[in-house]
Formats: structure tokens, sequence, C-alpha cells
């Protein structure tokens, strides 16, 4: 059965430093979509791709998150600098059009 | 404003008891509802989806939901649980006209007693 990728599945950082998460979705799924789930909470959408634009990013941090999809494939979040409060699960879905999501196994972040 | 909400964060259940997991949500229509699980440091899995038609929807793992209009709620149950159902239960909630954008409530953490 087909599966999203994500990798690395952990990662710990310190503060001010760059860190990059990688997803690869479901062949043929247009739609991407990047979650962040704080410890105890539900997940958050961050941003969203429809092929390689950008759909939804209203929840991104911009002034320190970025996400790309350039070929409308793959999609890798990159935060820079991190800090503390970043620590969290990023985790990645993609789905057709039929609205179901299947998500990855996420990456954990842990910023010291 | 659009919400979904699971009253409760903890629930506690032995082996072999049936389980109700609550969610409730506030909208205007009838959103699109799904309840994923998910274990200690792995991502979500889907357990069943309800877009319309019967209200009653049959998912994996022997889990059902109901879909109750009148309340604008989406309950999960299983009649018999498994040491191995102890997991987190999100319940998501799909907004029509905004996109794909999935709505989760907090979560319910599930603990099954031996």
């Amino acid at each position: 059965e087909a599966e999203v990728a994500q990798s690395p599945r952990y990662k710990i950082t310190e503060k001010s430093q760059a860190v990059a998460f990688w997803c690869d979705p479901i062949s043929g799924h247009a739609t991407l979509y990047w979650y962040r789930q704080i410890l105890g909470q539900g997940p958050e959408l961050l941003v969203q791709f429809q092929d390689e634009s950008v759909v939804d990013d209203s929840q991104l941090p911009k002034d320190r998150f970025s996400a790309e999809r350039l070929k409308g494939v793959d999609s890798t979040l990159k935060i820079q600098p991190a800090e503390l409060g970043d620590s969290a699960m990023y985790l990645c879905a993609s789905s057709l059009q039929d609205h179901e999501q299947y998500f990855g196994p996420g990456t954990r972040l842990t910023v010291t | 404003a659009q919400s979904v909400t699971q009253p409760d964060i903890h629930i506690t259940v032995s082996e072999g008891a049936s389980l109700e997991l609550r969610c409730n949500y506030s909208y205007g229509a009838t959103p699109y509802l799904f309840w994923y699980v998910q274990s200690p440091g792995q991502g979500l899995q889907l357990l069943l989806k309800y877009f319309s038609g019967d209200t009653l929807v049959q998912g994996i793992k022997g889990f059902e939901a109901e879909f109750k209009r009148s309340q604008s709620s989406f309950n999960l149950r299983k009649p018999s649980v498994h040491w191995s159902d102890a997991a987190e239960y999100f319940c998501a909630v799909l907004f029509t006209g905004g996109g794909n954008k999935l709505t989760f409530g907090t979560g319910t953490q599930l603990k099954v007693e031996l």
C-alpha cells in the first residue's frame, strides 16, 4: 500500500539553527499539506499545496518558516531560525480530490 | 465560528468493555467528518469518514461512528475494546467551502486496562 514518506523521523537542533523536513506524498496525489502538532493538541495546518502552488499558508509563520514544492511532487518545509516554541511533531499529508487525507509518520522536532 | 470539540481529554476502559468517544462541531451546514487514531510517536491513521448518506458508518478495526445532525455530533464507538486500541483519537472536520482544510479536535487519550 502506498504511503506518505517523511524524513527525518526525529530531529534535535539548537535554537537559532536552520532545520528542514522532507515529504514525499503518495504518487498521483496533487494536494499536499504540512501540519504542526504540539504535544497534547490536534494537528494544525501550516500550508497546503495544489500541485506546485500554495493554496493556503495563512497559518505559516512566514518570518521563519518556508515551504516549497517545486515540481509538484515532494516538498520541503524549512525553519530558520528555529525557536524553542517550534518543538513539535511536523506531519505531512496528501490527498486526491475526495478530501481524504493520508498522513505520513511525522518528524519529531526538538529545539534546545 | 467553526470549531470541533472533543470533551473528554482522557478515557480509561477495561479490555472487552464498550467505548464511546464524543465529538461535537459547530458549523452552519453539514461538514465532512473523520476520525483518526494516532499511536505514540506516529502519524495519523484514518478510522472512518462520513460525507453523506447512511449516518452510521463502519470503519477499520471494528470502529463505527454515528452522525447526528440534530446534535452536531459524530461519536465514535466500539463494542469491545482491545488492549491494542490504546492510543489518541482525533475527530476532524472539513468545513466545505474552505478548500480541503481539516480542523482537528484536541484529541482523546484512550487507556485500556487489562
